[in-house]
């Protein structure tokens, strides 16, 4: 079974240009979920999708980013526009069921993306 | 926010050796999770905790669930070569958001020079 695919593994931008990252979760799975590592971070979490609804966005940075889960299978990610402080390593994951404590997340490679 | 303070940033080791980290925090934790990410790949998980006091072993890495719930510990024994990467470990924080991990800086395993 496949696991979660990220595109693109690498995006390098200037700063104002628009990117957008998707992510394929595992087939089934419900929840899917994007996080971000900022070089010398903790990995942070940014939202959290319940097949096309947004369960919690409490950790999107400001509104030049945007998710989207049209149809409840892969999902998107637009930072527009870029800032320098948008570099780091997006990771994807997803789980099966929102079961909270006892679900496994699954992570994609990641995409890193560097703004110039 | 919440946060978790994880030691060391990095070590090296030999193969053979045991090595130990730990993640703390000021918060309660309802769920402790470790993972391991390789070059180019995303973090992969090795050990769940669910309860306190909970102590569990995978192979050669073992982990605990502490019993204050602010605290966890992964050991590794005898290390071996292909143990180096990134270990970070996260956790559900009690009465927060089921989806919402919060992770630790990570601890680098090296292989000593």
């Amino acid at each position: 079974e496949a696991g979660v695919t990220q595109f693109p593994s690498h995006s390098v931008i200037e700063k104002g240009q628009t990117v957008t990252l998707r992510c394929d979760p595992i087939s089934g799975h419900d929840n899917l979920y994007w996080y971000r590592r900022v070089m010398g971070k903790e990995i942070k979490f940014l939202l959290h999708f319940v097949k096309e609804s947004k369960q919690d966005e409490s950790g999107m940075p400001n509104n030049r980013f945007l998710a989207e889960r049209t149809g409840g299978t892969y999902s998107t990610l637009k930072v527009q526009p870029a800032e320098l402080e948008d570099s780091g390593v997006y990771f994807c994951a997803s789980s099966l069921e929102d079961r909270g404590y006892t679900d496994t997340q699954y992570f994609g490679p990641g995409t890193r993306l560097t703004v110039l | 926010g919440q946060q978790l303070n994880q030691s060391p940033q990095s070590m090296f080791i030999q193969e053979g050796e045991d090595v130990s980290m730990n993640c703390t925090s000021s918060s309660i934790f309802n769920t402790w999770l470790w993972y391991k990410q390789d070059p180019g790949e995303g973090p992969v998980l090795l050990i769940a905790l669910y309860k306190a006091g909970e102590l569990t072993s995978n192979g050669r890495l073992t982990a605990q669930f502490g019993i204050t719930r602010k605290d966890s510990f992964l050991n590794i024994s005898a290390s071996i070569p292909s143990d180096v990467g990134i270990y970070f470990c996260a956790g559900l924080v009690h009465g927060g958001s089921q989806g919402n991990l919060i992770f630790g800086k990570g601890t680098k395993l090296s292989v000593k020079p």
